[in-house]
């Protein structure tokens, strides 16, 4: 999962197949965003999830949200080949200064 | 979808050099951001905008940055001067006034200082 002093970490799947990434937060939370950043490209928000949201779902994306347990998710369904992305997560605790993950590179293969 | 550009897309300057970075946000939006990212690590939060002013900034905006966007033209970032922990992608954002969590990125610009 994203956080702290990971590294970006490295996921590497078929086409067709489920794909979960995590995120977990240290600092208190209202919203989630997701990201997906091709390469040479600015990040896209894909996803954004508040804190009183178990769950949202977006075609094949879902992002669920536990504040428990400070740990978000974002599940990619049936990954197609231009899935292939960095992915990375990002909190926002009521203000304007969002804290970002380092990231998942997702490779999807043919 | 809306799309925010950023000029220019590199910039090689030596150290102690002033750089202007441009960023042109999406028409109707009103909030502005500057963001950082080293190579291979997260990206980090510099700076927000709003009616002229800085609304917040984290501790990587030093004193050398300054932003403004006279007169709706392009929103800058200006860094004077360089320094070489200064290389980084600097990535631009803007929103709406009222939905300051949905932001849209530009390409952003590949600053190198030598």
């Amino acid at each position: 999962s994203q956080w702290g002093e990971e590294n970006l970490q490295a996921l590497s799947i078929q086409e067709g197949e489920d794909v979960t990434m995590n995120c977990s937060y240290k600092t208190y939370t209202t919203v989630v965003h997701w990201y997906r950043q091709d390469s040479g490209r600015g990040p896209a928000l894909i996803i954004l999830i508040r804190s009183n949201e178990r769950e949202k779902r977006s075609g094949r994306l879902r992002a669920t949200l536990d504040t428990s347990s400070q740990s978000s998710s974002l599940s990619i369904t049936a990954a197609q080949c231009e899935d292939t992305a960095v992915y990375f997560c990002a909190t926002s605790g009521g203000n304007y200064k969002p804290t970002f993950g380092k990231g998942t590179s997702l490779v999807v293969h043919p | 979808g809306p799309k925010v550009l950023q000029i220019p897309s590199h910039q090689i300057i030596d150290m102690g050099q002033m750089v202007t970075l441009n960023c042109d946000p999406v028409s109707n939006h009103l909030y502005f951001y500057w963001y950082k990212q080293i190579l291979g690590q997260q990206m980090e939060f510099l700076v927000n905008f709003y009616n002229g002013k800085v609304m917040e900034k984290s501790k990587l905006f030093k004193d050398q940055f300054s932003v403004e966007r006279p007169d709706g033209s392009y929103f800058t970032l200006k860094i004077q001067p360089t320094a070489l922990e200064d290389s980084a992608v600097y990535f631009c954002a803007s929103s709406l006034r009222d939905r300051v969590y949905e932001q849209y990125f530009g390409p952003g610009t590949r600053l190198t200082v030598l």
